[in-house]
């Protein structure tokens, strides 16, 4: 049964800093893997999907790795700023007949100003 | 483009209540899924509908149905409400294969 875990579950850190969000699962037979924010009481907002043929994506500050055979993936936030304070979810599809996304708990961000 | 909209945006019942919940997917998507995600949760598959069919279901009791309509947007339905359903209900659509999942706002319910 896949398992997905996020280390931290919660992170406070000053404007600026360079940060690493951190995704385990236990089955390495992955289809892809998504990153969400999400605004408290608000929906989820896709951040970077990665396939599983990818190693990692770029999208502005934010960079996400994906390594399958460790069952890992990160989430690296550049610069943050106070405007980043969000829950980040992390989600894997297990493989193309399986159309679920499952998903970790999250790690709650503050960004402090 | 109004993306994924979902309505009512709250809504309250009481137990053995029966709820209906409605969602819209982004435009161009034919495929729309449900989760549930309990206060400090990840959001829990509950099924997929695609070509007015359910794709998938997840680990959730028959009083959890659903539907899609030709035109892509899709309802919720759950019976019997329990005080255990309190929830954010996401909806989530897709198209093309592998590309992101676009998710809604959500309904939150409040079961008492």
């Amino acid at each position: 049964k896949q398992e997905v875990t996020q280390i931290p579950a919660a992170l406070s850190v000053p404007e600026g800093e360079n940060l690493v969000l951190n995704c385990s699962f236990t089955d390495s037979a992955i289809y892809n893997l998504q990153w969400f924010r999400q605004d408290p009481g608000k929906g989820l907002t896709s951040l970077l999907l990665i396939q599983s043929s990818q190693r990692e994506q770029t999208s502005g500050r934010l960079n996400a790795s994906l390594d399958k055979s460790s069952g890992r993936s990160t989430l690296y936030i550049a610069a943050s700023q106070p405007g980043d304070s969000a829950t980040y979810l992390c989600a894997v599809r297990l493989d193309s007949g399986t159309y679920k996304y499952i998903f970790g708990t999250g790690t709650r961000l503050k960004v402090l100003a | 483009d109004a993306g994924v909209t979902q309505s009512p945006t709250h809504l309250i019942k009481t137990r053995g209540q029966q709820v209906t919940l409605r969602c819209s997917p982004k435009s161009g998507h034919d495929t729309v899924s449900w989760y549930q995600q309990a206060l400090g949760q990840g959001p829990q598959f509950i099924f997929q509908y695609y070509e007015e069919e359910e794709r998938q279901r997840g680990n959730f009791p028959d009083r959890f149905s659903g539907h899609q309509f030709p035109n892509y947007s899709s309802e919720l339905n759950v019976n019997a409400l329990l005080l255990g359903d309190s929830a954010l209900y996401l909806c989530a659509s897709s198209g093309t294969w592998g590309l992101p999942e676009y998710f809604g706002p959500g309904t939150r319910l409040l079961v008492l």
